[in-house]
């Protein structure tokens, strides 16, 4: 079965501090990656995603890196507040050709940010 | 505008008994995703609907899972004679349409089995 391999399981760091948090996956045929937040009692929410054309992208304090030769890539938050609290699933997914964009998940990350 | 909705947001069920669980996608939304996230784990791809054609069903567990979906409008998604592992939170997510990657997630329902 297709695997996302995700870790830490959990982080905590101080406010202000860069949290990583880093995924791998086996299956070079993936060709998304996006990371979702998820806050208690609610659905994930997409945060950021990124394609395999570009090794790096950001969005305000978030940042993908992509390393594809190593299939890793990881999330970094910049100036980490309480707010971002949370936990975090990388995912990758593929075209299955019936058009499907079905997520394959990492088990999470829980991020706590201590003020 | 209105974000994907779910009901029940709590169901608690005998073992044995079965149950169905109810998702309203963002209208317009012509995809349409159902996963299962397990307490502590990832989420687990069930079904996907495209439009009129058929879904995908290969992430179904048993065959005690089935789903439907109205048109590009709600599904449900059924569970027979319900176990104690079926015990989980159940997502639904709808994407614009196939060529779309973003999904948007609703709140889950989070069922227990006793």
């Amino acid at each position: 079965q297709q695997q996302v391999k995700q870790s830490p399981q959990s982080l905590i760091v101080q406010k202000g501090g860069i949290p990583i948090i880093n995924c791998a996956y086996e299956n070079t045929a993936f060709d998304y990656f996006p990371w979702y937040q998820q806050f208690p009692g609610k659905g994930p929410a997409l945060l950021i995603a990124i394609r395999p054309d570009v090794s790096e992208k950001k969005e305000g304090r978030f940042t993908i890196s992509f390393n594809k030769s190593a299939k890793q890539f990881s999330l970094h938050i910049m100036d980490s507040q309480p707010g971002d609290s949370a936990t975090y699933f990388c995912a990758a997914s593929i075209d299955s050709g019936a058009g499907s964009y079905q997520l394959t998940f990492g088990k999470g990350t829980k991020l706590s940010v201590i003020p | 505008g209105a974000g994907v909705s779910q009901s029940p947001s709590n169901k608690v069920t005998e073992k044995g008994k079965d149950v169905e669980l109810r998702c309203d996608p963002i209208s317009g939304h012509t995809a349409l995703y159902w996963y299962r996230q397990r307490l502590g784990q990832g989420l687990e791809f069930l079904i996907y609907f495209q439009g009129n054609s058929a879904p995908d069903k290969s992430g179904l567990p048993s065959d005690r899972f089935s789903a439907e979906r109205t048109g590009e409008s709600v599904s449900t998604l059924t569970i027979q004679r319900t176990q104690q592992e079926d015990s989980a939170v159940y997502l639904c997510a709808s994407s614009l349409d196939y060529s779309t990657d973003t999904q948007y997630f609703g709140p889950g329902t989070r069922l227990t089995v006793l």
